[in-house]
């Protein structure tokens, strides 16, 4: 069982474009949502991270939208850069139990 | 990677053969886990750990045993690998405020092939 949806699985932009990468969860104990960002032959790395009261959050370039009452949310890339390329990945956790639940992940690619 | 080393990075076997992958860190962090990838899976908790001696299943548990002897280190063993178990497996960090543990820092990876 996906409690964590992930869409879409790949996605290519063009250089200033703005990438959205859309997520929807089932379990409503879910109290922290981050976004990790993934190069190759490396492992995921924090980019972003929200909490179910907050509908926005920004960090540079990159926001994420929340929509508490869907169970949705979403992570859009500003002014997209080919350095972006890489796996996104959405998430959720139940905070005092340490397990993340992944969703599948998009890989995106901005292309000059 | 946050103080985190795995070893090996890259690692080819046979079905049927037991298989020890090593994560160690630096941080003194309470919390460990092991996470499997896989391609239209994202990354899914086999088991981890909330301090020494102390482990709990996780996801996708069936086939691996973990062990926690010291703070730094978290081994994962696979009793006799197959095929399924193919993957890139990675190790994650985190630490506890008030019991809660968000953040996780993961490290760079094992690439494991059983033929």
């Amino acid at each position: 069982q996906q409690q964590v949806k992930q869409s879409p699985q790949s996605l290519i932009v063009q250089k200033g474009g703005i990438p959205i990468i859309n997520c929807a969860y089932e379990n409503t104990a879910f109290d922290y949502f981050p976004w990790y960002q993934q190069f190759p032959g490396k492992g995921p790395a924090l980019l972003i991270a929200i909490r179910p009261d907050v509908s926005e959050k920004k960090e540079g370039r990159f926001t994420i939208s929340f929509n508490k009452s869907a169970k949705q949310f979403s992570l859009h890339i500003m002014d997209s850069q080919p350095g972006d390329s890489a796996t996104y990945f959405c998430a959720a956790i139940i905070s005092n139990t340490g397990k993340l639940i992944f969703g599948q992940g998009t890989t995106l690619q901005v292309k000059p | 990677d946050a103080g985190i080393t795995q070893s090996p990075r890259h690692k080819v076997t046979e079905t049927g053969t037991p298989v020890t992958l090593r994560c160690h860190q630096t941080e003194n962090h309470r919390y460990m886990y092991w996470y499997r990838q896989d391609p239209g899976h994202g990354l899914r908790l086999i088991h981890y750990s909330y301090g020494v001696k102390d482990t709990d299943k996780g996801e996708v548990s069936d086939g691996y045993s973990v062990s926690r002897s010291k703070t730094e280190d978290f081994l994962l063993t696979l009793e006799s690998a197959t095929s399924s178990q193919t993957s890139v497996y990675f190790c994650a960090i985190s630490e506890s405020n008030m019991g809660i543990q968000e953040t996780q820092y993961f490290g760079p990876g094992t690439r494991l092939l059983v033929l």
